[in-house]
């Protein structure tokens, strides 16, 4: 199974400030379509987790411009350009690119 | 909208099976676009792939899991379930049931998830 690793796992930031959390997989998640298949979700307190990037960068349906995902082969970024309240929570990439998914160990974002 | 309910009993024993449905609303199995995979989070700790049920019946299924786990569609085709066999306590968890895109192979949406404790 590909191995997932996210950094830091946790992260205070003071709202309106950016965020940056980093996931590296064990192996490339570059499919021969030449997507990468890795994917960011984000569990709020007491929720079950939602879909907040796709395919390496793409942001599903309602999730805010002020997150982006980026990167490709091995090593991917997602930034929250000014963290809001909202935002609390723990933040998960995984990778799709295996029948057999796996995902990060979480990064759990806490506001100051 | 699409929208995924699991249910099932909150408390198992162990040796027992752990059985869960996930009932479809707004959609059903029978596209190919999507197959519907079951998650588990213990608690304090991440996410777990569990398995994947496919339209036409077929699955797969997380080889840590080892042959305890069926996944099986329902009475219908907007209804599918989980069996985990010989529970014991390291399968006490919150359940989810999600959709799964195909090529790509996000997750969305997820059920609100079921809770289930091992314990005699």
């Amino acid at each position: 199974d590909i191995v997932m690793t996210q950094s830091p796992l946790s992260l205070p930031v003071t709202p309106g400030e950016p965020a940056s959390i980093s996931c590296r997989s064990s192996q490339s998640l570059l499919h021969s379509n030449g997507s990468s298949y890795l994917d960011w979700y984000l569990q709020k307190p007491g929720q079950s987790p939602q879909l907040l990037i796709y395919l390496g960068s793409n942001r599903a349906s309602g999730v805010p411009d002020r997150f982006t995902g980026s990167g490709s082969g091995t090593d991917f970024t997602l930034k929250i350009s000014r963290v809001e309240a909202e935002d609390v929570g723990v933040f998960y990439c995984m990778q799709a690119l295996q029948t057999s998914i796996t995902f990060g160990q979480g990064t759990r974002l806490e506001i100051k | 909208q699409l929208q995924l309910h699991e249910s099932g009993p909150g408390l198992v024993k162990p040796s027992e099976t752990l059985s869960l449905s996930c009932t479809i609303s707004g959609g059903s199995i029978s596209t190919t676009t999507y197959s519907w995979d079951w998650i588990r989070q213990p608690p304090g700790k991440g996410l777990e792939w569990i398995g994947t049920l496919y339209y036409n019946g077929s699955t797969d299924h997380n080889r840590s899991l080892k042959s305890r786990v069926t996944i099986s569609i329902g009475t219908s085709k907007t209804q599918f379930s989980l069996n985990l066999g010989s529970v014991t306590a390291a399968d006490t968890a919150v359940y989810y049931c999600v959709r799964r895109v195909r090529r790509g192979g996000c997750l969305d949406p997820w059920g609100q998830g079921t809770r289930v404790t091992v314990s005699s």
